[in-house]
């Protein structure tokens, strides 16, 4: 079966620092990868997906086969980046989600 | 109307009760999903609808039973529930495979309390 891997809970860096937010799959197809955020009290939302290969709020996501890997980065953090982040794996035309256990990101000023 | 609307917001409810949570999206999505999610955990799949039939169980017990009457809403009754089923239950809403695929939009969840 699929399985996401997020190694770190905490990432804790300081405003305009590098961020990588690491994800691991297993999986031995094609997968379809996402990443989802979740600001303080607000609802889960799609950041991005691997099939577009966008840039969104600066964060890009470039999935490696060879790694099994789908890191998130961004070469300048924000404040308001400060979030829990999810990387997703997706079934079913990337409709059916499973998620890893996340990241929270703090981002000091 | 881009949101997805889950009632109540929160809900304390006894082992013998009967309850619902009610979920309602008005995007035109075909696939409503329920997620479990417990603190400090990520969400965790429960049941999925396709069409307005249940396409997915994820070998959820039978106390929770859900149901989708047409393709806006989504409810998930809740009978003889424990202790341990207490967390925040999300539904989600995704547009039918081929437009947006992987761009599941939650509700902001209900979060359960079970005495």
């Amino acid at each position: 079966a699929q399985r996401v891997t997020q190694p770190e809970k905490l990432l804790s860096v300081f405003k305009g620092a590098p961020v990588e937010l690491k994800c691991n799959y297993s999986y031995s197809g094609s997968p379809e990868l996402f990443w989802y955020v979740q600001y303080s009290r607000q609802r889960l939302q799609l950041l991005l997906r691997h099939i577009s290969r966008e840039s969104i709020k600066g964060f890009t996501a470039d999935l490696n086969k060879g790694e099994t890997s789908f890191h998130l980065k961004k070469p300048f953090a924000q404040e308001e980046d400060s979030a829990m982040y999810y990387c997703a794996f997706g079934n079913n035309a990337g409709n059916m989600l499973t998620f890893g256990g996340g990241t929270r990101l703090m981002v000091k000023p | 109307d881009t949101e997805v609307t889950q009632t109540p917001k929160h809900l304390v409810m006894g082992m013998t009760n009967k309850k619902s949570l009610k979920c309602e999206q008005h995007m035109g999505h075909r696939a409503m999903y329920w997620y479990k999610q417990k603190a400090k955990k990520p969400p965790e799949l429960m049941f999925v609808y396709s069409y307005e039939k249940l396409s997915i169980n994820e070998s959820v017990p039978s106390r929770f039973s859900p149901e989708c009457p047409n393709s806006s809403l989504l409810n998930l009754h809740l009978h003889a529930l424990q202790p341990e089923d207490s967390a925040l239950y999300l539904c989600a809403s995704s547009p039918p495979p081929g437009q947006g695929a992987g761009e599941l939009f939650f509700g902001e969840g209900s979060r359960l309390t079970v005495l």
